[in-house]
């Protein structure tokens, strides 16, 4: 089972707005940064936010990023149907040493 | 432009070893750790290996300790995923990732 906890799936129309939870502990999410990625179907993933809530050169800023506590959101404006893909969160695990994924949230807009 | 390219995988019989390779270019590979990360097929992300700047630190999931070896050459902007004993929940696509980019994915199948 993923260490962290997203919902497996959200939908919203087109130019709404969406958020995707990512839930974890205090030995990952609560201690470290939160990466999130877009993966589309049959392709690599790519770097969607970094060190919580910033943004790679190129991502648009309909995406964003925050961290409280133990837990992460992704949010995005103004959706499009081009933005339907899978999302995860990751960070590091402190009892694990090692990265830990979020299970995916598959975002549809309809 | 910062390109990690993956190689090495394949069709390979239970208990059987592979060897990908991960050939970085378009950044300064020493300076950044690197990750295994695979994904089963429909499956989500999972971290298979971390590997520190110089390689002095090695990092597994539970899953694969004692069977997978992460290794990096600076002096070739390479990192490396020796897997031994291999098994067919060890089937999925292998992703080479540092924090500026994710590799295309090399394919492991495990099956007789």
């Amino acid at each position: 089972q993923p260490v962290l906890t997203q919902p497996p799936s959200v939908s919203a129309a087109p130019g709404q707005k969406v958020t995707i939870s990512c839930s974890g502990s205090s030995s990952n999410i609560g201690k470290h940064n939160v990466r999130w990625y877009q993966q589309f179907p049959g392709t690599a993933p790519k770097h969607l936010i970094y060190e919580n809530d910033k943004r790679p050169s190129g991502i648009p800023d309909r995406f964003s990023g925050s961290k409280s506590g133990t837990s992460a959101t992704l949010g995005i404006t103004g959706l499009q149907t081009g933005d339907e893909a899978d999302y995860y969160c990751g960070t590091w695990d402190n009892s694990l040493n090692v990265w830990v994924f979020g299970g995916g949230t598959k975002l549809t807009v309809l | 432009e910062v390109q990690l390219v993956e190689s090495g995988g394949g069709l390979v019989q239970p208990g059987g070893s592979l060897r990908l390779s991960c050939a970085a270019s378009g950044f300064t590979f020493r300076n950044f750790w690197m990750t295994w990360v695979r994904q089963a097929p429909g499956k989500g992300l999972e971290c298979v290996a971390n590997i520190n700047k110089d390689g002095s630190d090695e990092y597994y999931v539970d899953s694969v300790k004692g069977r997978f070896t992460i290794s990096r050459d600076n002096a070739k902007d390479s990192l490396y995923l020796q897997m031994n004993s291999l098994s067919a929940e060890d089937t999925a696509v292998y992703f080479c990732v540092n924090d500026l980019a994710w590799g295309q994915g090399a394919l492991v199948t495990v099956s007789s």
